[in-house]
């Protein structure tokens, strides 16, 4: 029982490099979203997706690129990484209805930007 | 847009001493209100939720939250910590997602330490 994946788990990134992380759930849930966690600030959401084929910006979006190609699957991208990109980066996944609100986290992906 | 405080950033109990961690919201309308513990090294997981009904909430492992609407408040609670309790725990509201979806506004967190 997988649950939510996020791949990879660790990375070093130079400034400027780019990279994509990829949250895979296996639950069949219609919602996605990829959060950043700061010290002190708590959880920020990045992007989201409310089905396949559809992403929206969330609080903090800018550098970050995200795809929904597959019901199962969110991807999100740093194209051109920056030191604040530093972070730990958590997918999460909700169900469509009833909108319980209840969102499932993977483990989170930590990223260091040199 | 929401915002949701969490008081106490950092707080240090002994084992059996009881716990009651602040939140505070912002919003006035219908709110969705949760609790999510982060373990060491480990994912998010839901600790309790309140949609309606009862304002005070059981959750998991023994904790309690009260929704007080008055105070905009939901404070977690519980009679008598373990040292398994150690974690980072966080307040968090739903404000909803234009075309639907589940926004989860989360607080500052706090980390509780319980000591042996």
């Amino acid at each position: 029982n997988a649950g939510v994946t996020q791949t990879p788990k660790f990375r070093v990134l130079k400034t400027g490099q780019s990279m994509t992380l990829l949250c895979a759930q296996d639950m069949n849930h219609e919602y996605m979203y990829w959060y950043r966690q700061d010290p002190g600030m708590g959880l920020r959401l990045i992007h989201y997706s409310v089905g396949e084929g559809t992403t929206a910006k969330g609080e903090v979006p800018d550098g970050y690129n995200v795809s929904r190609l597959k019901k199962q699957n969110f991807l999100l991208g740093l194209e051109s990484a920056a030191p604040s990109q530093t972070s730990v980066y958590f997918c999460a996944s909700s169900y469509l209805v009833p909108p319980t609100g209840e969102l499932f986290f993977g483990e989170g992906s930590r990223l260091t930007v040199l | 847009a929401q915002s949701v405080s969490q008081h106490n950033h950092h707080v240090i109990l002994s084992e059996a001493a009881s716990l009651e961690l602040g939140c505070n919201y912002s919003y006035g309308g219908t709110v969705n209100l949760f609790w999510y513990v982060q373990y060491p090294g480990q994912h998010l997981q839901l600790l309790l939720k309140y949609f309606s009904g009862d304002p005070l909430v059981k959750g998991i492992k023994g904790f309690e939250a009260e929704f007080i609407k008055s105070k905009f408040s939901f404070n977690l609670r519980k009679p008598s910590v373990q040292w398994s309790d150690t974690a980072e725990y966080f307040c968090a509201v739903n404000e909803g997602l234009t075309g639907g979806g589940n926004k989860l506004t989360f607080g500052t967190g706090t980390q509780l330490k319980v000591e042996l």
